[in-house]
Order: C-alpha cells, then structure tokens, then sequence
C-alpha cells in the first residue's frame, strides 16, 4: 500500500538557518503530494503541493520539488523564523487507486529559536 | 465562522461513558472525514463520506460509530473506549472535484483522552 516517511522530528534551529525535512513516498499509481502544516492548536492546513513529477510548489518561502526517481519531495526554506514553529506533515494522493483520502507521514516537529 | 468547526475541543471520558464528537463545516463541500492523531505516528484515515453515503471505513473497531446526516454535519459516537484511543480526532472536509488535489480542510480536532 502507499505510505510516507518523514525524518523524525524535533528539528531545533536558530532564526535565519536553512530548512530540511525530508520526505519520501511510496505509491501504486501516480500520486499528488503535498506539504501540511499545523500550527499550535490548530488544524492542520495545506501548505504547498505538486501534482505530477518535476513540479515545485511553493508558499511563505516553502519549497518543494516531487523528484520521482528518488520518489522524495523534501521540504526547504532558505531562512527559518520563529513564527514558522510547527508541525509539519507530507502526504500524498494517489490517483491510480482512485481512493479519495491523504496518506500522511507521521509529522516533523520543527521549534525555531529567536 | 471558520470554515471546519469542531466539538468539543477537549474531552476527558470514562471507559463506560458514551459521548459523541461534532463537526461541522461551512465551506460547501461534499466530502467529510474523520481521522486520528496519536503522538509520533501517521495522521490515521478512520471514515470517509461522500454525499453522505461512508465510502471508506479504515478497519475502525465498532466501539467507533460515525454517522453523516447531511454534506455539512459528521459525528463520531464513542462507547466503551480503551485507553490506547485517546488522541486527538481531526474532522476535515473536501469538494469532490478536488478529491485528488489533496485540498483538505481540517478543523481543530478534539483532544480525547480516556480515563
């Protein structure tokens, strides 16, 4: 079945440092995947997605790039702020099982310090 | 009004007790969702609705009963839980069109611990 693995969390940095979470997928068709993000007491809510491979999505200086032949779609950010404090969930969407719901990975938690 | 809203927010219940959660979202969609957050493990999928109609249940043990009355009201009735189910339950919602985009929208989810 299809799954998601993401780098075990927290991730500590300080303000302006460079961000890496780490993703990777497995699926049977040819999944959509997707960044979440949620922030302390809240829900969760989409932060960037790429439908087909090659594609970068992007958002609030969030990047991701659906490698399909490391099926990877890790998550960067060129300068960290304590405000991007959060979890963060990659998932995928696979439109060959035509099954409607996400796939989620288990979350990285990511604490910025000022 | 936010567009998923859930409730309770908090919930501290007995293995004996029956309670119910609620959602509710504003957002015009046709799908709803029902999905389970446990500390250090996936976003687990319980229940998936569609026009009202289940059209995915996850494996989910029966003292879990969801029920859909329409397109914009999703409960989740609990009885006799266990321990181990005490996570935080998230609602969330889609238009069917986007079912493969992945646009979900979740609500706050209701933090459940069992007694």
């Amino acid at each position: 079945g299809d799954s998601v693995t993401q780098m075990e969390g927290p991730v500590t940095l300080s303000e302006e440092a460079f961000l890496t979470i780490n993703c990777t997928y497995t699926a049977t068709g040819y999944p959509s995947l997707f960044w979440y993000v949620q922030y302390p007491g809240e829900g969760l809510q989409l932060l960037l997605k790429a439908t087909k491979a090659d594609d970068k999505g992007s958002n609030k200086g969030f990047e991701a790039t659906y490698r399909k032949e490391t099926t990877s779609f890790h998550l960067e950010k060129g300068s960290v702020q304590v405000s991007d404090s959060a979890v963060y969930f990659c998932a995928l969407s696979d439109k060959g099982t035509g099954r409607r719901a996400l796939t989620f990975g288990s979350g990285t938690r990511l604490q910025v310090q000022p | 009004e936010t567009g998923v809203t859930q409730t309770p927010r908090h919930l501290v219940m007995g293995m004996t007790n029956k309670k119910s959660l609620k959602c509710e979202q504003h957002l015009g969609h046709n799908a709803m969702y029902w999905y389970k957050q446990s500390a250090k493990k996936p976003l687990e999928l319980m229940f998936v609705y569609n026009f009202k109609e289940q059209t995915e249940n996850n494996s989910v043990p029966s003292r879990f009963s969801p029920e859909c009355p329409n397109s914009s009201h999703l409960f989740l009735h609990l009885h006799t839980l266990q321990p181990e189910d005490s996570a935080l339950y998230l609602c969330a919602s889609s238009q069917d069109k986007d079912a493969n985009t992945g646009e979900l929208f979740f609500g706050e989810g209701s933090r459940l611990t069992v007694l």
